[in-house]
């Protein structure tokens, strides 16, 4: 079964700095993965997912995120946060073929952003 | 746009009563899901169904009931709704594409009080 790691529960970073947020998978394959943000009281929008091809991977609201498969990483990145990306941060993976395309999903990563 | 609507975004229900949630989507979506958040656990899986009338599992099903009648709506179902189940439940469906890396679009979740 695969599983997904976050280590950062919280993250603080000033308004303008980069960000990386990260992720380890564990899964036997290669993996389908995905960040989803959840903005409070909202439910989850994907940001981006990769399951093939190049693995730079870009997003919406511009994150983009890089699978390292020797890593087994996909971590979360954005050059410059803005104070509306303060939200919580979900990675998730699945595994190709299974019943109903289920993910697993990491922990979160809850971004708070500083003027 | 896809579109997934849960039938409340709050409530709040007393102990021993019979809870229904009910979740409904636009996409002709095969597959459903439901799952409740808690801060620090991330997102687990309570129940998904991968067709009409079908239903399986997931890791955190004790408790817990599903109803899967017509393809668009997926209901969650508390039989007798403790205090350990007041959380964020969230729905979401995903369609079988057939190349995987299917990713799942959510509803604005239900925040559940039980007293």
């Amino acid at each position: 079964a695969q599983s997904v790691t976050q280590p950062d529960i919280h993250i603080t970073v000033s308004e303008g700095a980069s960000l990386e947020l990260r992720c380890n998978y564990s899964y036997g394959a290669t993996p389908y993965l995905f960040w989803y943000v959840q903005s409070p009281g909202q439910g989850l929008q994907l940001l981006l997912k990769y399951f093939s091809g190049d693995t730079l991977v870009q997003g919406i609201k511009g994150f983009e995120a890089e699978f390292k498969r020797s890593q087994s990483s996909f971590n979360l990145r954005k050059p410059s946060v803005h104070w509306s990306d303060a939200a919580e941060y979900f990675c998730a993976v699945g595994a190709p073929g299974n019943a109903g395309n289920m993910l697993t999903f990491g922990g979160g990563t809850r971004l708070m952003v500083k003027p | 746009d896809v579109k997934v609507t849960q039938s409340s975004r709050y409530l709040v229900k007393r102990t021993g009563e019979k809870v229904f949630l009910e979740c409904v989507q636009d996409m002709d979506h095969e597959n459903m899901f439901w799952y409740r958040q808690d801060p620090g656990l991330g997102l687990r899986l309570i129940y998904f169904s991968y067709d009409v009338k079908m239903k399986e599992k997931g890791d955190i099903p004790e408790g817990y009931s599903v109803s899967r009648e017509k393809k668009e709506r997926f209901s969650l179902i508390l039989e007798s709704a403790s205090t350990n189940q007041t959380s964020m439940y969230l729905c979401a469906s995903s369609a079988n594409l057939g190349t995987g890396g299917n990713e799942q679009y959510f509803g604005p979740g239900t925040r559940l009080t039980v007293t």
